[in-house]
């Protein structure tokens, strides 16, 4: 069965202060990892998407990476505005295009 | 750009009483799908659709039913609702395998079942 966890659930940090957040997966043969922001009363909002271990992709503060087991969330010095939360999910390349989901790490920047 | 497009934002039911979220894209996407967000539990599959005129069950589609009406509409339907169904549901689509699968949500719907 594939599975995410993600880690940790909720994260405060100061302005200005870099962090990563977690993602692991098991998956029955990967189609693609992606991750989305959340904010409150919204619906995600796609960020990237990762195919391959060793991939890299940026997006102003953010950086996401992957491994053979796991994704990483870089915040390099963040701001208020980029607190939300942030989502995790797989697809597989058996299943259609269908993505299971991490229950997110909720990301709060203190001014 | 409205992108997926949810009708209604919010809703009260009594148990018992049904009624149909609808959804909208205008990506000229193939695949549609309903998921729920429940706290603790994540975004989970109900439903989803391949391409027009096809559906499938996700992981947890007893108590609802989907109608995929034409290429940019995909409609859900809670036939009996309850409590259980409280949840805010999310609609979205994708392109599809052939041409890449990044997969785009609209705003959500809020459901209480009292």
């Amino acid at each position: 069965e594939d599975q995410v966890t993600q880690s940790p659930e909720a994260l405060r940090l100061q302005e200005g202060e870099s962090s990563s957040l977690n993602c692991s997966y098991t998956v029955s043969g990967l189609r693609g990892l992606f991750w989305y922001r959340q904010d409150p009363g919204k619906g995600p909002e796609f960020l990237f998407t990762l195919y391959s271990a060793g991939e890299e992709k940026e997006k102003e503060r953010l950086k996401a990476t992957l491994t053979k087991k796991e994704s990483f969330l870089h915040i390099t010095a963040p701001k208020p505005e980029d607190s939300a939360t942030y989502l995790c999910a797989v697809q597989a390349v058996q299943g259609a295009q269908k993505l299971v989901f991490g229950q997110g790490t909720r990301l709060t920047i203190n001014p | 750009n409205a992108g997926v497009t949810q009708t209604p934002k919010f809703q009260v039911l009594k148990t018992g009483q049904s009624m149909t979220l609808q959804c909208a894209q205008d990506m000229n996407h193939n695949s549609m799908y309903w998921y729920r967000q429940d706290p603790g539990m994540g975004l989970r599959l109900i439903y989803y659709s391949a391409s027009e005129g096809t559906t499938d069950k996700g992981e947890v589609p007893n108590g609802y039913n989907v109608s995929r009406l034409n290429k940019r509409e995909f409609s859900l339907r809670l036939e009996s609702a309850a409590p259980s169904q409280t949840s805010v549901y999310f609609c979205a689509s994708s392109a599809g395998q052939a041409t890449g699968n990044t997969i785009y949500f609209g705003e959500g719907s809020w459901l209480t079942v009292v």
